[in-house]
């Protein structure tokens, strides 16, 4: 039973243009949301994150937005980058006793010239 | 910065061998993760621990066990390897409570079993 959702394995965008990630997530109890970025042969790095109290969160180039009457969210990133080109996941946790992740199947992102 | 290392970048083993994957992370944080990382899976959840000597199920242990004797050190343990278990395993800790900041990942190993 997939608890968090990532529905488009990849996503091809011209750089300059932006990027939209989502991500889908069945379970209520959660009040936590991350975004991690992967590059190949490297583990998986922090990006942004949100609480459930918020429903947008920006770092930059990067906005995360939660919709929980959806149980939804969403990275944008403006301008795209080459750099950006990458495997994203989202992930979810829930309550204060545990820091227990629950990762997405990931998005590949690639930002062409 | 906090590192978390993981001892091997690519391993290589045979069926039905013991495998220990090791990883150590120098902030003093209480939790420690494993996770393997498949195609079309994404991450998924082996075993955690909480505390030195404490540990608990994931959402897929079997096959696998783990030892925390110490508070940097994070093993897991491949009782005897299969080729299902051929995966990028990763390894992370966080600090309590740090959650607006995530995990901090190991650089991962990439284990074959043949």
């Amino acid at each position: 039973d997939q608890q968090v959702k990532q529905n488009s394995p990849s996503l091809s965008v011209q750089e300059g243009r932006i990027s939209i990630l989502n991500c889908d997530y069945t379970n209520s109890m959660f009040d936590y949301f991350l975004w991690y970025k992967k590059y190949p042969a490297e583990g998986p790095t922090f990006l942004i994150s949100i609480s459930s109290i918020k429903d947008k969160n920006e770092d930059g180039r990067f906005t995360v937005f939660l919709n929980k009457s959806a149980k939804h969210l969403s990275l944008h990133i403006v301008p795209s980058q080459p750099g950006d080109s990458a495997v994203y996941f989202c992930a979810a946790s829930a309550g204060v006793d545990t820091d227990k992740l629950i990762f997405g199947t990931g998005t590949r992102l690639q930002v062409f010239p | 910065d906090v590192k978390v290392t993981q001892s091997s970048r690519y391993l290589v083993k045979r069926t039905g061998e013991k495998v220990f994957l090791e990883c150590v992370q120098d902030m003093d944080h209480e939790n420690m993760f494993w996770y393997r990382q498949d195609p079309g899976l994404g991450l998924r959840l082996i075993y955690f621990s909480y505390d030195v000597k404490m540990k608990e199920k994931g959402d897929i242990p079997e096959g696998y066990s783990v030892s925390r004797e110490k508070k940097e050190r994070f093993s897991l343990i491949l009782e005897s390897a299969s080729t299902n278990q051929t995966s990028m395993y990763l390894c992370a800790s966080v600090g309590a409570p740090d959650r607006a900041y995530g995990y901090t990942f190991g650089s991962g190993t990439r284990l074959t079993v043949v």
